[in-house]
């Protein structure tokens, strides 16, 4: 168990609709990453937190949104889906700003029909 | 910019098998290489690593040796166990640089009795 939280576990929507995923980091780590893991493009880096502010932008979409609460909780936001956005979903944690020992949480699996 | 390239898979040894996973990188500072592993159903959990040039990284028999030389970081386990089957990262992080932690798209391993 990294004692990385994430819910839920999967979430079946609709094109068009939005969707919240949520995470919650290690006890004590500042730092909160998103990453969206599908087979054809592989990990890519969407977005990092460090203590509320965003630090790191990767490829996220204008469709997508994060932000990260004073309790170090994080939520992504997912807008207008589309197909192509099924993909499983990971949170990380660290305690420091930089990734140099990352948590993962076990995902979220999102299906777009 | 900064990217990592792993050979891939899939990948099925027999177990007490040699193991081998190719990953080189280019990066425009001086990066830190990480190996991450996924097991089924699981996120991904830090292998090993090395911050600097000859470094040795390893953990539960796996060893991966920084070679400035090659831009190179290959993973090395001797025996392979069925416990193995998982998908392996090469990742590399770079201070001052990209600011984010760039993976290689994964090898998956099956390693049967």
């Amino acid at each position: 168990d990294s004692g990385v939280t994430q819910t839920p576990k999967h979430l079946i929507t609709a094109t068009g609709q939005r969707v919240t995923l949520r995470c919650s980091p290690r006890s004590g780590d500042l730092s909160v990453y998103w990453y969206q893991q599908s087979l054809d493009q592989g990990l890519q880096f969407l977005i990092q937190y460090y203590n509320g502010e965003e630090r790191a932008k990767g490829n996220i979409l204008e469709r997508f949104s994060a932000q990260q609460f004073p309790d170090l909780h994080s939520e992504l936001n997912l807008s207008s889906l589309e197909l192509g956005d099924s993909a499983l979903y990971f949170c990380a944690s660290s305690a420091r700003q930089g990734p140099e020992k990352l948590f993962f949480g076990s995902g979220t699996q999102l299906s777009v029909l | 910019g900064d990217s990592v390239t792993q050979m891939e898979g899939p990948v099925t040894l027999s177990e007490e098998a040699f193991l081998t996973i190719n990953c080189t990188y280019t990066a425009t500072g001086y990066p830190s290489l990480f190996w991450y592993v996924q097991y089924p159903g699981e996120g991904l959990q830090l292998l090993l690593k090395a911050t600097k040039a000859d470094d040795k990284g390893s953990n539960k028999g796996f060893e991966a040796t920084y070679r400035k030389e090659t831009t190179s970081f290959h993973l090395e386990k001797g025996s392979v166990q069925v416990s193995d089957s998982a998908v392996y990262f090469c990742a590399l992080y770079t201070q001052g640089g990209s600011e984010k932690l760039v993976f290689g798209k994964g090898m998956k391993l099956t390693v049967n009795p």
